[in-house]
């Protein structure tokens, strides 16, 4: 089993300020990771997939990278909207039971 | 546009059972690959069930044995049938398409909670 670990658990950070959350894969999952958004009481929301191809509709602000264990997910300048949980996704592996990570939580300094 | 309706969820005695559906809408269910995600009361996301077409159904080892992934292509519902709940099956149930030529989850149901007590 591929386990999923995010760092840190919580990122408190101030509005206009960049945030850098990081995603490690204890094994090799090649650029097949996704980042999601989950704010309370909804579900999560597609920001990322291919490691770094963003989904249709978020923001430019809003970046991925890194490949086969470590990956990030940026965000260049901070939003009222954006503070959530955010939660990587591996999906490489066979058969197809994926990992999510345990989830950084953003919240205001 | 893509929904996934999820219903079935609610209160049940451990050892009960409990049928949840999702039905979609803006797609076919036979032409994706479909998934059963759960979350905990205040934790994270965990992959239950996936319903990989032609190539099978799998489950995560919590749920092996006791739950059953299933698709009806004439309603476009998919379907988890859980069997034996036990406490830690307490969650709220995502229904989630993957999205056209990979694996990632691309559209997300609003969920339907499960609560296993007696």
């Amino acid at each position: 089993e591929i386990v999923m670990t995010q760092s840190p658990a919580t990122l408190s950070v101030s509005p206009g300020e960049r945030a850098t959350l990081s995603c490690r894969a204890s094994q090799n999952v090649n650029s097949n990771l996704a980042w999601y958004q989950q704010k309370p009481g909804q579900a999560p929301r597609l920001l990322i997939y291919g490691a770094s191809t963003r989904a249709t509709g978020i923001p430019a602000r809003f970046s991925g990278s890194g490949s086969g264990t470590e990956f990030a997910l940026t965000i260049s300048s901070l939003h009222s909207e954006d503070f959530a949980v955010y939660y990587c996704l591996q999906y490489n592996n066979w058969p197809p039971i994926f990992t999510f990570g345990p989830g950084t939580k953003v919240d205001m300094k | 546009e893509v929904q996934l309706v999820e219903s079935g969820g609610g209160l049940i005695q451990p050892g009960g059972s409990l049928r949840l559906s999702c039905a979609a809408s803006g797609f076919s269910v036979s032409s994706n690959y479909m998934s059963w995600v759960r979350q905990a009361p205040g934790k994270g996301l965990e992959w239950v069930s996936i319903f990989y077409g032609g190539s099978g159904t799998y489950y995560a080892d919590s749920v092996r044995g006791r739950f059953t992934i299933s698709r009806d292509i004439s309603k476009n519902t998919l379907y988890l049938q859980m069997n034996s709940l036990r406490a830690e099956d307490t969650a709220v149930y995502y229904c989630a398409r993957l999205a056209d030529y990979a694996d990632y989850v691309d559209y997300w149901g609003q969920g339907t909670l499960v609560t296993v007590s007696s």
